[in-house]
């Protein structure tokens, strides 16, 4: 049974950076799937922001705001989320997720982000 | 990128009754549609794929249908669980869109 956790800082200065991380269990992230990052604001919209194949190949969300990066430490069956330059408006709770095609079928639980001075 | 617009965004309803939610593609999505349900505190969860194919475990009364831009999510004799709100996600292009998510109150 696959599961996904998210972790990281739950509060983030503007004009920082935030980092977050994703740890997946019962399934290797070089093996299958796109390993998905999500946010959803507290007025519930959800935001697809990018993914990261089994390959290792990246598409980020253009409409995104903020500049994104997705990476991975394969040793650790991890992938990460970076944020540059976060305003008030990346104040979200982020979810990692695993799936086909950039569809997210497998959820972690996700971690809550606030950014605030 | 491709637009979803859901609706009612909030709906109530009587246990054992049957509801309706659409969604709206602003272009073409050629059945390339998911149904998730979150509930609060909680993730979503995947419930219907391909407009109209039902995840393994979700039960059958729930279903999905709709072809070209319109797509709808139907629920039929509501139980007390069912009470969550409910997301489609276009999955034809990328980047992929959510619609608004539609409220549903079990009165």
């Amino acid at each position: 049974q696959m599961q996904l956790q998210e972790s990281g800082p739950g509060l983030v200065k503007p004009t920082q950076s935030l980092f977050l991380t994703c740890s997946v269990t019962g399934f290797s992230i070089t093996s299958g799937y796109y390993w998905i990052w999500i946010r959803q604001s507290q007025g519930k919209h959800l935001e697809w922001m990018g993914y990261m194949t089994y390959s290792g190949e990246t598409f980020y969300n253009p409409s995104l705001k903020s500049p994104i990066s997705i990476t991975r430490e394969t040793s650790k069956n991890q992938f990460f989320l970076q944020l540059n330059s976060v305003t008030t408006e990346d104040t979200a709770m982020y979810y990692c997720a695993g799936g086909d095609d950039g569809t997210p079928d497998y959820w972690g639980q996700g971690v809550m982000v606030t950014v605030s001075s | 990128d491709i637009q979803m617009t859901q609706s009612p965004a909030s709906l109530s309803a009587s246990l054992g009754e049957t509801v309706s939610i659409e969604c709206l593609a602003s272009e073409d999505i050629y059945n390339n549609l998911a149904w998730y349900q979150q509930k609060p505190g909680k993730s979503p969860q995947l419930l219907i794929y391909y407009a109209s194919s039902l995840q393994d475990g979700v039960p059958s009364r729930f279903s999905g249908s709709g072809s070209g831009t319109q797509y709808s999510l139907k629920i039929n004799s509501l139980e007390s669980e069912d009470a969550a709100t409910y997301f489609c996600l276009q999955d034809s292009e990328y980047p992929r869109t959510f619609g608004g998510g539609t409220k549903l109150e079990l009165k």
